[in-house]
């Protein structure tokens, strides 16, 4: 079975702040995804990854930067934490052309 | 106009009913298709994926149309614990995008 860790469930951090979400899956997929999921606006793409060192936006990656160095593990990064990116961050991975795993997600505050 | 559109619902029904979803979709080069079931405040689960001639998984079925660029999912005889949001996914001929709909919420009644 695919597993999709997210290091952190729950995250409070304050406005400024550098802020790490880490991701690691344990099924050598190629692909990796950082979403953000807020009510009525559905699951937004930040970043996505098709391999190690590689990265290419999505909708919405202002704000936000990447980290991919190893296959399993692909980082987000929060340069500037600011009070509209509080939200939840979803990880997904998977193969091409199969469906998306996630991970169980962090609740992220910036107050 | 948004890749993939959904009802947003609610759908609220009693127990033992039969349901349907409908999920249109707008880029034809669209590839893969599923359908998800996310609980409050969890992570979205790959409920089917969804195959051009339509399948089945027990009381969910889920269907297929090209032409009319749209898919379903039809769930028999609902049970309490069917009650979720579904979202319906698609991928691109890439390989590596995927789209959502924002997802329809289905509310089991006793």
């Amino acid at each position: 079975d695919v597993k999709v860790t997210q290091s952190s469930r729950y995250l409070v951090k304050r406005t400024g702040e550098k802020v790490f979400l880490e991701c690691v899956q344990d099924m050598d997929h190629e692909n990796m995804f950082w979403y953000r999921q807020d009510p009525g606006l559905g699951l937004r793409l930040i970043y996505f990854s098709y391999d190690v060192k590689m990265k290419e936006k999505g909708d919405i990656p202002e704000g936000y930067s990447v980290s991919r160095e190893k296959k399993e593990r692909f980082s987000l990064i929060l340069e500037s934490a600011s009070t509209n990116q509080t939200s939840m961050y979803l990880c997904a991975s998977s193969l091409r052309f199969s469906p998306l795993h996630f991970g169980n997600g962090t609740r992220l505050t910036v107050t | 106009r948004k890749e993939v559109e959904q009802d947003p619902g609610p759908f609220n029904v009693p127990e033992g009913a039969t349901v349907a979803f409908n999920c249109t979709y707008s880029n034809s080069a669209s590839q893969s298709f599923f359908w998800y079931r996310q609980d409050c405040r969890k992570e979205p689960k790959l409920l089917m994926s969804v195959y051009s001639s339509g399948n089945e998984d027990g009381r969910f079925t889920a269907q297929l149309n090209r032409a009319s660029q749209y898919i379903s999912l039809l769930i028999r005889d609902s049970k309490l614990s069917d009650s979720a949001t579904y979202l319906c996914v698609v991928n691109r001929k890439s390989g590596n995008q995927f789209y959502f709909g924002t997802g329809t919420s289905l509310t089991v009644i006793p």
